[in-house]
Order: structure tokens, then sequence, then C-alpha cells
């Protein structure tokens, strides 16, 4: 389909490993991203994959693709209460950022 | 990361009157720069792509006589929102893209700029 598609939301455990998950659309993106939005605020990168890799790992933070599937995966270790946000996948498309829909994170105590 | 500032943070204006925005660079060159709209509880709308030195390139639905964009150089793209109306109300939200250096095609982000039209 045209859309990225992201569950809208997910509930987790402080101190539990987050996973979000992003369907996109086009084979051919180069760059896929992870962007973290804050209530009020605008996104802040988070990561970003380039299409001939399988995973990347920044701290906390990994990232999966399965290009055959065409999708992504947003792994937060250790969740805290200040991952508390709505994150966002987006693939490079005709010379474009497409956006999924978001899935907010919501962290348990 | 890279840092793009946009100001206001927030601007509430008089229905009829113009609000300008604007979208800066502070530490990389950009020669595009790209303006989305976010409705609550909703994705962001891609209106435009900037590019510096040449016309906007909008996207459908998206009035170019309304939303004026400027790119006048390589670290500052504005929008004007002319004749602003209530349904204008919005998160507005600028993006630059690295073209050069070690870092290229990564898109950084504004902190936005909330319009309210009365």
């Amino acid at each position: 389909g045209e859309d990225v598609e992201q569950s809208l939301f997910l509930s987790v455990r402080e101190g539990d490993s987050s996973v979000i998950n992003c369907t996109y659309t086009d084979s051919s993106s180069t760059y896929l991203y992870w962007y973290k939005q804050e209530p009020g605020a605008g996104l802040q990168l988070l990561t970003y994959i380039f299409s001939n890799m399988d995973m990347k790992q920044d701290q906390r933070l990994t990232v999966l693709l399965n290009k055959k599937d065409k999708h992504l995966s947003l792994r937060i270790a250790d969740t805290q209460t200040g991952d508390s946000a709505i994150y966002f996948c987006a693939e490079w498309r005709a010379e474009k950022l497409t956006f999924g829909t978001g899935t907010r994170l919501t962290i348990i105590p | 990361g890279a840092v793009v500032s946009q100001h206001p943070s927030w601007v509430i204006c008089k229905s009829g009157t113009s609000v300008k925005i604007e979208c800066r660079s502070l530490d990389f060159q950009a020669t595009t720069m790209f303006w989305y709209r976010q409705f609550p509880k909703q994705s962001l709308m891609l209106m435009a792509t900037s590019n510096e030195g040449s016309k906007a390139t909008y996207e459908q639905g998206v009035e170019k006589d309304k939303f004026l964009i400027n790119h006048a150089s390589l670290t500052l793209s504005t929008l004007t929102v002319t004749s602003a109306h209530p349904e204008d109300s919005s998160f507005y939200i600028c993006s630059a893209r690295t073209s050069g250096g070690r870092v290229k095609n990564i898109q950084y982000f504004g902190a936005g700029t909330r319009l309210s039209v009365l």
C-alpha cells in the first residue's frame, strides 16, 4: 500500500524493553529513520539505517531492518519514563520523507 | 546532531493578518528545507519542499498563494501564512536536510510553531 504503517499505541513497564514496529512501502528506499516527538515539540532524530544494513545499535537503541518484508523495528532497552513520547518511522521516497502514523509509547511505573 | 532553529515557537494573530515563520539551519548548509503541518494526534503532512534559490514545490492541495515560502540562503527558509484564518491554526514544523559533509541525507527538524488564529 501507500501508507507507512505503525501500531498507534504501546505500553511498557519501566525497565522492560520496548519494541516499536513499522511497515514501509518502497523496497528501494535508501534510508529509513526513527524520530521521537514529545508533547508540543518538534521531531528529534533518534537513529537511521541505510538500506544495505540489517541492524544498527546505538546505546539503548537497536534498529532491525527486514528488506524482504519491508519491516523496520526500533527496540529501546531498559525503557525509562523519559522515553514516553510518540515515535515515528519514516522512509525516504520520491525525494521526500514519508512518515508513519506514529506510535505513542506509554511507560507503566 | 545538527540544529535547526524555528521561530517563533508560538504565535497568536487576528484573522486576516499575515504571519511569518523562520527556519534556520545553525551548523550546516541546507539546499533543501521542508515545511510540514501537523494536526492534533496526527502524523506530519508535508506542505512544500523549499529549494535554495528557486521556487518551492508544493504538495497537492496546498495553496501556494496562501503559504508563501522563501529560501533565500543556504541556512534560512521562511513560511508566510497570508491572510490567516482560524482554519489555518495548526502546528507548523520545518526541517532541513543535510546534503554534504560527513553525514548526508539526514533530515533535522525545528521545534515547531503553534499558530492560533482568532
